[in-house]
């Protein structure tokens, strides 16, 4: 089965630091790219970031560009995402996503239920 | 950054009716990277449809999706009590990637 699990999320303080991982099984990781994608609570998806299987094509959303980065050990089938001086506006649930084949431009097929990261004093 | 906006809102709906979602994108998308998801409360999102009209792994056929251009849909040929959840298209062919604001269904 394939299966997702996020973890790192937890309360933070403006302009704190916060690492989130994915945990990634059922399918060789290494062979897909893999996405983050947040909902702040009551609110739409918004896509954050992709990483290409091998890590040589990057992309941000132009909300968290110069203070998110996105990166992956497929020693390890793990994807992580590294928070820098967060902000209220990123108070969201941060969701870990597959996409259904190994294009770093697909849809994504597998999701992880997410985690919560709360940014407030 | 390609906007993407869904219309309309919110639609309220019986089982069994016939629904068509709408998602217009402020340029031009590579179909073959639009895409519509169904998100309920609590649960992770669900790919419905990829490359604008074809269904994903074990999606019902009562989903289908159109388009191209600028101009894309989403019909529920028959609602069923579970169809009723937020619908949100995304582009990737460009980035930033983008989602459209969503439309909810809700039951009538």
């Amino acid at each position: 089965e394939v299966r997702l699990l996020e973890s790192g999320g937890g309360l933070v303080q403006p302009g704190g630091s916060l690492r989130l991982s994915c945990a990634a099984s059922g399918f060789t990781f290494s062979s897909y790219a893999m996405s983050w994608v947040r909902q702040v609570p009551g609110e739409g998806l918004e896509w954050v970031s992709v990483i290409s299987a091998s890590g040589g094509t990057i992309n941000y959303a132009d909300s968290v560009k110069g203070r998110f980065t996105i990166s992956r050990d497929n020693s390890k089938n793990t994807l992580f995402l590294q928070m820098n001086s967060l902000r209220a506006e990123d108070t969201a649930v941060y969701h870990c996503a597959k996409p259904h084949i190994n294009n770093w431009r697909a849809a994504s097929e597998i999701w992880g239920q997410g985690t919560m990261v709360t940014v407030s004093s | 950054e390609i906007v993407l906006t869904q219309s309309p809102g919110t639609l309220s709906l019986s089982p069994g009716e016939r629904v068509t979602l709408s998602c217009r994108a402020s340029q031009s998308v590579n179909s073959d990277y639009l895409a519509w998801y169904q998100h309920k409360p609590g649960q992770a999102p669900r790919l419905l449809i990829y490359g604008a009209s074809s269904r994903a792994t074990g999606i019902p056929d009562r989903f289908s999706g159109s388009g191209s251009g600028t101009d894309f849909t989403l019909t529920i040929s028959r609602l069923e009590p579970e169809d009723f959840a937020v619908y949100y298209c995304q582009q990737c062919g460009s980035s930033p990637f983008t989602f459209g604001q969503g439309t909810r269904l809700e039951i009538k």
